[in-house]
C-alpha cells in the first residue's frame, strides 16, 4: 500500500482479555517499529524489527507483551491479560534500513481496556 | 529513560508570529529529526539534521543543532492556524540501537 496501515483503529476490551494489533508497513521497508503513546504523552519505544528479527525489544513493558513479524512484512503486537494501564494508542512505523532513515507512521490503534 | 526533552511543553501564539521549540538530548547522536503530530493522528516527518550540520531550512521551518550543548531548536516562521499540532524531536544514539527515541513533545496552538 501507499502508507503504513494499522488495524484495528479502535479496540475496546475488558480487563484480562488478550488483544492483537496489526501493522502493514510500506512495501520494501525492512525496519519496523512499535511505539506506545499514552494520552497527552510522548512516544514510548516498545520494539524494533529488522527483517523478521527483533534486535531491540528493550521497551516491551512486561512479558504480557510480545510481537512478531513475518515475511519481512506484517507485524502483530499481542498483549495478553490486558490491564487498564495498557490503554493507549499503539503506533507502528516503518523505514528503509540504515541509521539515517526517517520513520513513516501509521495512524495508530487506540486501545481502551475497561 | 527517554532521551529528547522538548520545551516548552505547550506554546500558544497568534497567527503570523514565529514559534520556537527546543529539544535537549543526553548522548552523542548521528542525526536529529523533528516530527509533527496532529491530534489523534500518526506522526509525520518534518526535517532531519545530521550531527555535522548546524542549521537546516525547509520552507517555513528552520532547525539548528548545537552538539556541544546537546540541543536543537525548531523555528516555524509566519505561523498559521494549520500549524497547530504537537512537535517531537527524535534521535538515535550514536553506536547504539537502531531505535529512534522521542521526546515528550511541544503542543503548539496557533490562534487565528
Amino acid at each position: 500500500g501507499a502508507g503504513v496501515s494499522q488495524s484495528p483503529s479502535n479496540k475496546v476490551t475488558e480487563k484480562g482479555k488478550d488483544v492483537e494489533l496489526r501493522c502493514d508497513p510500506i512495501s520494501g521497508h525492512t525496519a519496523l517499529y512499535w511505539y506506545r503513546q499514552r494520552l497527552g504523552q510522548g512516544l514510548e519505544f516498545l520494539i524494533y524489527f529488522q527483517g523478521n528479527s527483533a534486535p531491540d525489544k528493550s521497551g516491551l513493558p512486561s512479558d504480557r507483551f510480545s510481537a512478531e513479524r513475518t515475511g519481512e512484512s506484517v507485524s502483530t503486537l499481542t498483549i495478553q491479560r490486558t490491564q487498564q494501564e495498557d490503554s493507549a494508542v499503539y503506533l507502528c512505523a516503518s523505514s528503509l534500513p540504515g541509521r539515517a532513515g526517517e520513520l513513516f507512521f501509521g495512524e495508530g490503534s487506540r486501545l481502551t481496556v475497561l | 529513560s527517554q532521551q529528547g526533552e522538548e520545551d516548552p511543553q505547550a506554546l500558544s501564539i497568534q497567527e503570523g508570529e514565529n514559534a520556537t521549540m527546543n529539544c535537549s538530548y543526553k548522548t552523542s547522536i548521528n542525526n536529529l529529526q523533528w516530527y509533527r503530530q496532529n491530534s489523534g493522528r500518526g506522526l509525520v516527518h518534518l526535517i532531519l539534521i545530521r550531527s555535522n550540520e548546524r542549521e537546516k531550512h525547509s520552507g517555513r521551518l528552520r532547525v539548528t543543532l548545537d552538539t556541544s550543548k546537546k540541543s536543537s531548536s525548531l523555528l516555524i516562521t509566519a505561523s498559521r492556524a494549520a500549524d497547530t499540532a504537537s512537535y517531537f524531536c527524535a534521535n538515535r544514539t550514536q553506536g547504539g540501537s537502531e531505535k529512534l527515541v522521542f521526546g515528550k513533545g511541544t503542543k503548539l496552538t496557533v490562534n487565528p
